[in-house]
């Protein structure tokens, strides 16, 4: 059991930059989540796969935001035109039951 | 509106002391409910949780209670050690059973267990 993995671990970038997170979920974990933590607040959620399916994006999620998992494996979470309010962990969780097991994050700073 | 709120920042316990970490919760439809643990820079690790089926459930040193009257549940560590100092968030979701899908975070306790 390798656990959840996220790529990259730390990102810096410049206003205006796109960014892409991969997220590899426990193997036969067939839901996979995102969820986005800011300094002194608890992780809060994004969106939702089901195998390949997306059902449910939180109006957290704005349009620069686009998240997919072809085949019902990995998933990336692109941002597009960050602003320094994209600033924060970007956290990833898979489940098969009722408990959500998360990955290590990707913390994004926006400069 | 905060639908899981962790109103202690912070707590101080000594070593082989009980903690007690409260949590309260304003939504009827929570049914699951969790405990995470989660160092700087690293992301949450699941410790424990309960279904409202039940109001205690215990793994070794940590036991969770659930007073669903009251929406309220708390985690206990005993005895506490060094290595528990971390922060502990409360999570809630709708469903269970294989129907979950978000969780609803309080914003942490930061736990400080002294030698």
């Amino acid at each position: 059991d390798t656990g959840v993995s996220q790529d990259p671990r730390h990102k810096i970038t410049k206003r205006g930059q796109n960014v892409t997170f991969r997220c590899d979920p426990i193997s036969e974990h067939n839901r996979l989540y995102w969820y986005r933590q800011t300094l002194g607040q608890g992780p809060e959620f994004l969106t939702y796969f089901q195998n390949e399916a997306q059902l449910e994006k939180s109006r957290l999620l704005s349009d620069r935001f686009s998240a997919e998992r072809p085949k019902g494996s990995f998933s990336t979470l692109e941002i597009q035109r960050t602003e320094q309010g994209d600033s924060a962990m970007y956290l990833c969780a898979s489940s098969q039951g009722d408990t959500q097991y998360f990955g290590p994050g990707t913390r994004l700073t926006v400069l | 509106d905060q639908q899981v709120k962790q109103n202690s920042p912070s707590l101080s316990v000594q070593e082989g002391r009980i903690s007690i970490l409260n949590c309260d919760y304003t939504n009827s439809m929570f049914d699951y409910f969790l405990w995470y643990k989660k160092y700087p820079a690293e992301g949450p690790t699941f410790l424990i949780s309960i279904s409202s089926i039940k109001d205690k459930n215990e793994d070794g040193r940590f036991t969770v209670f659930l007073n669903k009257s009251a929406k309220h549940l708390s985690l206990h560590i005993v005895p506490s050690q060094p290595g528990d100092s971390a922060v502990y968030f409360c999570a809630a979701q709708k469903g269970s059973g294989g129907s979950n899908y978000k969780l609803t975070f309080g914003k942490g306790t930061l736990l400080t267990v002294n030698p």
